[in-house]
Formats: C-alpha cells, sequence, structure tokens
C-alpha cells in the first residue's frame, strides 16, 4: 500500500526566505507526483504536476523536484511572501498494487510566513 | 463555466437522517473521486467511479453509496448520517492523468 509522508508538518519562516518541503513515497510505481495548494476553508489547487519520467516543473518563485527511485519530491519555494501561507500536499497518482490510478496523499504541511 | 461544481457547499443535519452531496463536471472525464478531508488523516478516497454505472471503494466506504448514471454527475450519499461523518468532502475527476478538485462540501452532523 503507497504511503506518503510530508516533511515537516509546519513550518514558519520570515518573509523573504527560502524554503524547502519535503515529500516521501513508499512505492516508486507513480505515473506522476502533484503538489498542491490548500488556504484555510479552501479546495485544493494544483501548483506543479512532475511526470514519473521527469526531474523537475518550474512555475514562477516555485520548483518541484522528483527523485521517483529513491521515492522522493522537494518543493522549492524562492523569496516567500506572507501570501504563500498555506497548506502545502503532496500527492502520487499510483500506477500499480491495490491503488492503481488513485492518487495517495501527503498529511500535508502547514506553512506561515510572516512579515 | 467548465469545471467542478458541488452543492450545497455547506449542510448541517441530524444524525440519522439521509444526506446527498452532489458533484458535476463539464469535461466529460471518465474517472471522478469523491474524498473527505479530517484533520489528522488528511484525504481519504471513499468511492471513485471508473465510467457512469461503473463505482467501486476507496479507502473509507463505510456508510456511503454513490451512483454514477451520468458521466457528468456524482453523487455521494449518507444514508443515516453519523457524527463521526463531519468532514469535508471533495469531488474530483482526473483528466490527463491530473485530478481536479471541487470546491468542497463542509458538512456537520449534529
Amino acid at each position: 500500500k503507497q504511503e506518503v509522508t510530508q516533511i515537516p508538518a509546519a513550518l514558519s519562516v520570515p518573509e523573504g526566505e527560502n524554503l524547502v518541503l519535503n515529500c516521501s513515497f513508499t512505492d516508486s510505481a507513480i505515473y506522476n507526483l502533484q503538489w498542491f495548494r490548500q488556504d484555510p476553508g479552501k479546495g485544493l489547487t494544483s501548483l506543479l504536476l512532475i511526470q514519473s519520467s521527469q526531474r523537475e516543473q518550474t512555475s514562477g518563485r516555485l520548483n518541484a523536484s522528483l527523485d521517483k527511485s529513491s521515492g522522493r519530491s522537494t518543493l522549492y519555494i524562492a523569496a516567500s511572501q506572507p501570501g504563500d501561507s498555506a497548506t502545502y500536499l503532496c500527492a502520487v497518482l499510483n500506477a500499480g498494487g491495490t491503488s492503481y490510478g488513485k492518487l495517495t496523499f501527503g498529511q500535508g504541511t502547514i506553512l506561515t510566513v510572516h512579515p | 463555466d467548465a469545471g467542478i461544481t458541488q452543492s450545497p457547499r455547506y449542510k448541517i443535519t441530524e444524525t440519522g437522517r439521509q444526506v446527498t452531496l452532489m458533484c458535476h463536471q463539464t469535461w466529460s472525464h471518465s474517472y471522478m473521486f469523491w474524498y473527505r478531508q479530517d484533520l489528522g488523516h488528511g484525504l481519504r478516497l471513499i468511492y471513485y467511479s471508473a465510467a457512469a454505472d461503473i463505482t467501486d471503494k476507496g479507502e473509507v466506504p463505510d456508510g456511503y453509496v454513490v451512483s454514477r448514471s451520468k458521466t457528468e454527475n456524482f453523487p455521494l450519499t449518507l444514508e443515516s448520517a453519523t457524527r463521526s461523518q463531519t468532514s469535508v468532502y471533495f469531488c474530483a475527476s482526473i483528466g490527463l492523468k491530473t485530478q481536479y478538485f471541487g470546491p468542497g462540501t463542509r458538512l456537520l452532523v449534529l
């Protein structure tokens, strides 16, 4: 059974810092890995999607990497801003086993960027 | 507007009542999913559907029923609501191996 773990569970940083969020997964049989953002009381917004054949994806100040063989992904946020404060969720789309075709989510990292 | 919509957005009900949460998508995606999100548990899959009239259980299906008579709709029914079903419910569909989520329904069972 696929398990996804995110570290740290919570992170508080001053504005302007560069930061890294970590995601690890136990089964490397995945189609892709996706990072989502969730604001309090809101739905999920997709930030970046990395296909299993890719190593990284970039969007603005965000960069996500994927090392499928080691079961790890990182989300790098450059020059953090208070507006980046949210919960960040990592999810893998499973390509094998009993979770085939389904997303498995990590529990998220709660990010607070203070002015 | 294209996308996934959920209704109602907020619902308060009582223990033992039947509740149906609606989900509608405009892309004609084959796969649709229902998740619940709870503090300490993250997002957990309740049911999913590969196509109209094809549904299957996810991780936490007990107490829920789904149907899919049309591709664009995937309603979730709580047959007899319990307090443990108080949660935020998200519907999603998948296209080009990317999942798209609805805005969620906040359900409170008293």
